[in-house]
């Protein structure tokens, strides 16, 4: 199977700041590459799909970059409502996989 | 709106089974792939398996392959999950998730222990 790293496992930032996850693939994936966040105790939300591309409703401070094996989920001016975990997610191939999280927490 | 709902999680002891449910709604069911994903408590997100919108093809994860069915009844909009074998591991919250690729819908999840 595919792993998926992610850094760093948490992070401290505070609110108006810009921050950047890291996704790195075993293997190259080209760009089936998907970013999510998940809130405590609820699901997870897709947030972009094909490295770069915007799910619908996803504010436009998102946006994620990279093919291959490296990838990049950066957060411009952060939220209040962006502090959460972060998972990406390779859909090259079965069994799809996901990184182990990156924490977004408050400086 | 798209809506699915988990049920039938519960407690377990290893080796005992359980049969989850995905009852979706809001969307044409029997047009979409589905999914399941689990989290270990406090863990990341694990795929489990997959389905297609016909039920024709189907895959698992390798943690679960020989233990674990998925199955899905259109008719009835509904997704199923049935779990043999439980093992301690095997605990954790499950999400039923639409999608073949990426999973832009999920539902609320259901929580499964094993545990004696």
């Amino acid at each position: 199977a595919i792993r998926m790293t992610q850094s760093p496992s948490s992070l401290s930032a505070s609110t108006g700041d810009r921050v950047t996850i890291t996704c790195r693939a075993s293997q190259g994936i080209s760009s089936y590459l998907a970013w999510y966040q998940q809130k405590p105790g609820k699901a997870p939300k897709l947030l972009i799909y094909a490295a770069s591309t915007l799910q619908s409703g996803v504010p436009s401070r998102f946006s994620g970059s990279g093919s291959g094996t490296d990838f990049t989920l950066t957060i411009s001016c952060l939220q209040s409502e962006d502090f959460a975990t972060y998972y990406c997610q390779q859909y090259y191939s079965y069994s799809y996989t996901f990184g182990q999280g990156t924490k977004l927490e408050i400086k | 709106e798209v809506q699915l709902v988990e049920s039938g999680g519960g407690l377990v002891q290893p080796g005992g089974s359980l049969r989850l449910s995905c009852a979706a709604s809001g969307f044409t069911f029997s047009s979409y792939e589905m999914n399941w994903v689990r989290q270990a408590p406090g863990k990341g997100l694990e795929w489990v398996s997959y389905i297609s919108s016909s039920g024709s093809t189907i895959y698992y994860a390798d943690s679960v392959k020989g233990r674990f069915t998925i199955s899905r009844d259109n008719a009835k909009n509904s997704l199923y999950l049935q779990m043999n074998s439980l093992r301690a591991e095997d605990t954790a919250v499950y999400y039923c998730a639409r999608g073949g690729f990426t999973f832009d819908y999920w539902g609320q999840g259901t929580l499964v222990t094993v545990s004696s």
